[in-house]
């Protein structure tokens, strides 16, 4: 199984639906991100989160929000989608005392949302 | 702000050649960055990390740095095509305890056969 799991892996939904991204990790991190990554503007974070009792905005956060329900679980939802929400969709977790990444992030296969 | 800079690309390079990825960034303060691969659909890999001024070698890869300029780059040599993918620079800001990565935006990288 891999470290970090999203799903959907894709989804198509319509605008002004609710829609959930879910992410869950079995490395053990406290550390969890997300990420959505458009052609041309990289990644860009949306909020993170850096224990269970932790949850930061990001740069993009309007439109958005997320739960961390547990160390290893970490959703994000889309209130009422619309079409300039459509893009790939990255969960990234990270250890700082992992010494063998040190800050480096270990990323989940991504969710593909395409909103309609 | 802070801010990532990389030239998209696309840049070709022969097979067997070295391939030379650059990155700037604005923040003077940062100490931690990282390059980062990416094929077409897939998520990011962490490829090199790089704390300290001058080069880090792993295999085909070398990562430079260069504090004072604010630059870091990477090369790849005897460029192989599966070294095809996009590259992605990171930067680590933040206060202790509050750090993140900003992304650059990647090069897009083509080893012709």
């Amino acid at each position: 199984d891999a470290d970090v799991t999203q799903t959907p892996r894709n989804r198509i939904t319509k605008t002004g639906k609710r829609i959930m991204l879910e992410c869950s990790q079995t490395k053990g991190h406290d550390r969890m991100y997300w990420y959505r990554q458009d052609p041309g503007l990289g990644l860009r974070l949306i909020y993170y989160s850096f224990d269970v009792k932790d949850i930061n905005k990001g740069e993009i956060s309007d439109g958005y929000s997320v739960s961390r329900q547990a160390q290893a679980k970490f959703s994000l939802s889309l209130e009422s989608a619309i079409p300039n929400q459509t893009a790939l969709y990255f969960c990234a977790t990270s250890d700082p005392s992992d010494g063998t990444s040190n800050y480096g992030y270990t990323f989940g296969s991504g969710t593909r949302l395409t909103v309609v | 702000q802070k801010e990532v800079e990389q030239n998209s690309g696309p840049l070709s390079v022969p097979e067997g050649a070295i391939a030379s990825l650059n990155c700037t960034y604005s923040d003077r303060g940062s100490q931690s960055f990282f390059w980062y691969r990416q094929y077409s659909g897939k998520s990011p890999e962490l490829i090199m990390s790089i704390y300290s001024n001058g080069d880090k070698e792993d295999g085909r890869f070398t990562a430079q740095l260069n504090k004072a300029s604010q630059y870091v780059s990477l090369l790849i040599r005897d460029s192989q095509p599966s070294d095809s993918a996009t590259y992605l620079c990171a930067v680590l800001w933040g206060n202790f305890g509050n750090e993140k990565l900003t992304f650059g935006t990647g090069t897009r990288l083509t080893i012709i056969p």
